[in-house]
């Protein structure tokens, strides 16, 4: 079981509005900042967002990230067909003797 | 470019070791934190471990504290991941990827490597 929870799945039509949410708790999300990664199949992780909202070069303005307290989301406006992918929130924790990165479940997003 | 190339998978027995390195190039590895990151088949991403870019901090997960201990050699350029006692729990693609911001970690992995691939099995 994940630190920070995700939903499973997600889905929408081209063009819609989708969010994922990635819940945490004080010491992780709460503390620290929250971080997105997209995975398309067969391929290593993607740094989508960082810094809760912030955009890598490249990224399509399309994607955005947001966090209120213990919670963030991120979310695709404009979906397309090559947005089907994996979604993973992640962030630093500190609760532990040992601080770490912690990471959700991973979202599935359907574009159907 | 930056890159990071991961070597050292293939299939081992349980309880047996391995030793997984990752070459960096394309960039100052010594102002650079490091950590491992695995994911088993199917299954989500798992964070493994953090080094810090002059290797006076490690941090472990729970589920390998113990049994995987990891290094890098600023000299050569290359992180290290020594995994013993391996259990069929690790079988995983094991990734290398660089924090996004030098001197500091938590600020995202913007570079990964290809992965290679661990397999535990009798």
């Amino acid at each position: 079981q994940s630190v920070l929870t995700q939903p499973p799945s997600a889905s929408g039509t081209p063009g819609q509005r989708v969010t994922i949410s990635c819940s945490g708790s004080r010491s992780n999300i709460g503390s620290n900042t929250v971080n997105w990664y997209q995975q398309l199949p067969g391929t290593a992780p993607k740094l989508l967002i960082y810094s809760n909202s912030q955009r890598p070069s490249g990224v399509p303005d399309r994607f955005s990230g947001s966090k209120s307290g213990t919670s963030a989301s991120l979310a695709i406006s404009g979906l397309q067909s090559e947005d089907e992918a994996d979604y993973y929130c992640a962030g630093w924790d500190d609760s532990l003797n040992d601080p770490g990165v912690v990471f959700g479940g991973g979202t599935k997003l359907t574009v159907l | 470019q930056v890159q990071l190339v991961e070597s050292g998978g293939g299939v081992v027995q349980p309880g047996r070791s391995l030793r997984l390195s990752c070459a960096a190039s394309g960039f100052t590895f010594t102002s650079y934190v490091i950590h491992w990151v695995r994911q088993a088949p199917g299954k989500g991403l798992e964070w493994v471990a953090v080094i810090w870019y002059d290797g006076s901090n490690k941090y472990y997960a729970d589920s390998v504290k113990g049994r995987f201990t990891i290094s890098r050699d600023n000299s050569r350029n290359t992180l290290y991941l020594q995994m013993n006692t391996l259990r069929a729990e690790d079988t995983a693609v094991y990734y290398c990827t660089r924090e996004r911001s030098s001197y500091y970690y938590g600020s995202g992995f913007d570079f990964w490597g290809q992965g290679t691939l661990v397999s535990v099995s009798s």
